[in-house]
């Protein structure tokens, strides 16, 4: 079975630029979730997906930063115009059905690396 | 509001030694518990978790966790490290039912490893 993939793994940017990052859940996967780690700090979370809905958005620092999620399938995540604090690794998360938290593992992708000049 | 607490930024030991990586955790009740680690250029990996029952989890590479309510804490252990071992562990909690399912991250603790 595939895991969760993210696309880009690298992206270089000039500050006002735009750039979408892209996550491939797991087959099967209502739930897609979005984190960021900038600049060595921790990991923090951005929002959560269920199939195409936003469930939580709490995380999403401003409206430069917009997520779809279009049929419930992949998820893209914007950055329009992008800072240069919005460097950092842009990681994704899925998991299966909410019935029950043994089902809700997340697992995560490898991450996409925004540097933003 | 929740937060997860790894006091240790950087810890270094040499190969073949013990090791234990601190985790305190702060929440109502109990939270899921898991432990993730990041080698260079890979991404999170899971090493274990813990929902319920035995409060001494074992995970993979060797590692072991251990629950203890009393201390609000999940402390992740290794009884001999390989250089293999060095890099970033993150302990997470998700809150799960009212308290929501987003991962939340303890700042990490990077591991170096000498010979």
């Amino acid at each position: 079975e595939a895991g969760v993939t993210q696309f880009p793994s690298h992206s270089v940017i000039e500050k006002g630029q735009t750039v979408t990052l892209r996550c491939d859940p797991i087959s099967g996967h209502d739930n897609l979730y979005w984190y960021r780690r900038v600049m060595g700090k921790e990991i923090k979370f951005l929002l959560h997906f269920v199939k195409e809905s936003k469930q939580d958005e709490s995380g999403m620092p401003n409206n430069r930063f917009l997520a779809e999620r279009t049929g419930g399938t992949y998820s893209t995540l914007k950055v329009q115009p992008a800072e240069l604090e919005d460097s950092g690794v842009y990681f994704c998360a899925s998991s299966q059905r909410r019935y029950g938290l043994a089902n809700n593992e997340q697992f995560f992708g490898p991450g996409t690396r925004l540097t933003v000049l | 509001a929740q937060s997860v607490t790894q006091p240790d930024i950087h810890i270094t030991v040499s190969e073949g030694a013990s090791l234990e990586l601190r985790c305190n955790y702060s929440y109502g009740a109990t939270p899921y518990l898991f432990w993730y680690v990041q080698s260079p250029g890979q991404g999170l990996q899971l090493l274990l978790k813990y929902f319920s029952g035995d409060t001494l989890v074992q995970g993979i590479k060797g590692f072991e966790a251990e629950f203890k309510r009393s201390q609000s804490s999940f402390n992740l252990r290794k009884p001999s490290v390989h250089w293999s071992d060095a890099a970033e562990y993150f302990c997470a909690v998700v809150p799960g039912d009212t308290g929501g399912f987003k991962t939340i991250f303890g700042a990490g603790t990077r591991l170096f490893v000498k010979a």
